[in-house]
């Protein structure tokens, strides 16, 4: 069965550094999303991309965050200069419909 | 955007007893995901219910989108079912942001 792939699994970091998550989305969907979840809570959207465009992003997804859909395959959330606050699960959904869920990627910001 | 309420908030069961879970949203939907999320933070489908009621094994669904809440019923459960359980709607669109309640913490002693 396809399903989403995030890398890494866990990135540790310190403030202010760049990070670059991963996600490999399932290979005949056409929306792709990032979610997050800081410990405890409940999971946040932060931004939807089809077409090769934003469609939709959330008051999270401020200047610091980009994404990016390099090539046929990939999808990419960058986060330019990192905070502590940024320390979360992220989660990469695609859907055509109904969304699915990768693993999630725990970054941690020291 | 939608608000989404679920209840209870924390469960805690024996082995082999039965639960309903219910999610309110407060504007009308065209679907509905039920999500488990596992003790190692893995979001798992669990149902696409937009209306109606399905079933999958010892789990089923039901969604009444006129009266806007759905229910999450699990009969004879298990320790493994521990987790906690999410609905999300999503907001606008079919393909929109989906929207995350607080979740509803299972706990199923043996």
């Amino acid at each position: 069965e396809p399903e989403v792939t995030q890398t890494p699994s866990h990135q540790v970091t310190q403030m202010g550094q760049e990070v670059i998550l991963r996600c490999v989305p399932i290979s005949n969907h056409l929306y792709f999303y990032w979610y997050r979840q800081i410990l405890g809570q409940k999971v946040e959207f932060l931004v939807s991309f089809y077409n090769n465009e934003i469609s939709e992003k959330s008051e999270i997804f401020d200047d610091q965050f980009s994404v990016e859909r390099p090539d046929g395959s990939n999808f990419t959330l960058k986060i330019r200069s990192t905070k502590l606050e940024d320390s979360a699960m992220y989660f990469c959904a695609s859907g055509v419909g109904w969304q699915f869920f990768g693993p999630g990627t725990r970054l941690t910001v020291l | 955007g939608i608000q989404v309420e679920q209840s209870p908030p924390d469960l805690i069961l024996q082995e082999g007893a039965n639960s309903t879970l219910r999610c309110n949203f407060s504007d009308s939907v065209n679907n509905l995901q039920w999500f488990h999320q596992n003790p190692w933070g893995q979001l798992i489908n669990l149902f696409y219910i937009p209306s109606g009621t399905k079933q999958n094994g010892r789990l089923s669904a039901t969604t009444v989108a006129t009266e806007r809440y759905s229910l999450l019923y699990i009969s004879s459960s298990q320790t493994t079912d521990s987790g906690v359980y999410f609905c999300a709607p999503p907001g606008g669109t079919s393909y929109g942001k989906l929207t995350f309640g607080q979740g509803t913490i299972l706990t199923v002693h043996p």
